[in-house]
């Protein structure tokens, strides 16, 4: 399967607590996206990367949030002292290349669940 | 400030017949225009495209048309199957490429049949 990938499917933390989420994008893509929903609303962008440099973050978190897509392996978005607004899915998406008429591929996401 | 806004928060249509799903925009610069569905639990995947130097595109039993002057556009899938049922979102893009996708809220689409 050459599709995004992200792990965990599902993750319950407690407050305050630290939750990490993982994103492997497509063979081949060098470009990935960050999305959240939260019930009953669309998908809103967080952050996007290309390897090892973050491009635009204006839709994250300025506190608690933070993104890295490392040389080698998953992109990584870090959430540390989760409350509990911070329940909700988490979508990964990437494109081969960062051009306009490229559409980006999603995984199936990780559902954040905070206690 | 929603900048895409798809105003049908659901839609039932009978199969067989045409589904028109509506999108309108507020934000003149966008510049591409993006059609997912999405199953529950799954992520989005994605389904046709238009650039706002065209005012359709189509793909099979999909077809986008764009307004540029009225900032809306419509998905028109003809005709409809059961497998069509999922929430369908609108996202655009600004030109350039380096930003993220901005969504609508979806609509969900319901065939009948």
């Amino acid at each position: 399967n050459a599709g995004v990938m992200q792990n965990p499917r599902h993750l319950v933390r407690r407050r305050g607590q630290e939750a990490r989420l993982r994103c492997s994008p497509m063979k081949g893509h060098s470009h990935v996206y960050w999305y959240r929903q939260l019930p009953e609303e669309g998908l809103k962008f967080m952050v996007y990367l290309q390897k090892e440099n973050i491009i635009d973050e204006s839709g994250m978190p300025k506190e608690r949030f933070s993104a890295e897509f490392p040389k080698e392996g998953p992109s990584i978005l870090r959430i540390q002292q989760v409350v509990r607004g911070d329940s909700a899915a988490y979508f990964c998406a990437s494109s081969l290349q960062g051009q306009i008429n490229q559409p980006q591929h999603f995984g199936d996401g990780t559902r954040l669940s905070i206690l | 400030d929603q900048q895409v806004k798809q105003n049908s928060p659901s839609l039932s249509v009978q199969e067989g017949r045409i589904s028109i799903l509506n999108c309108d925009y507020t934000n003149s610069m966008f510049d591409y225009f993006l059609w997912y569905k999405k199953y529950p639990a799954e992520g989005p995947t994605f389904l046709i495209s238009i650039s706002s130097i065209k005012d359709k595109n189509e793909d099979g039993r999909f077809t986008v048309f764009l307004n540029k002057s009225a900032k809306h556009l419509s998905l028109h899938i003809v005709p409809s199957q059961p497998g069509d049922s999922a929430v369908y979102f609108c996202a655009a893009r600004t030109g350039g490429g380096a930003d993220g996708l901005t969504f609508g809220k979806g609509t969900h689409l319901i065939i009948q049949p």
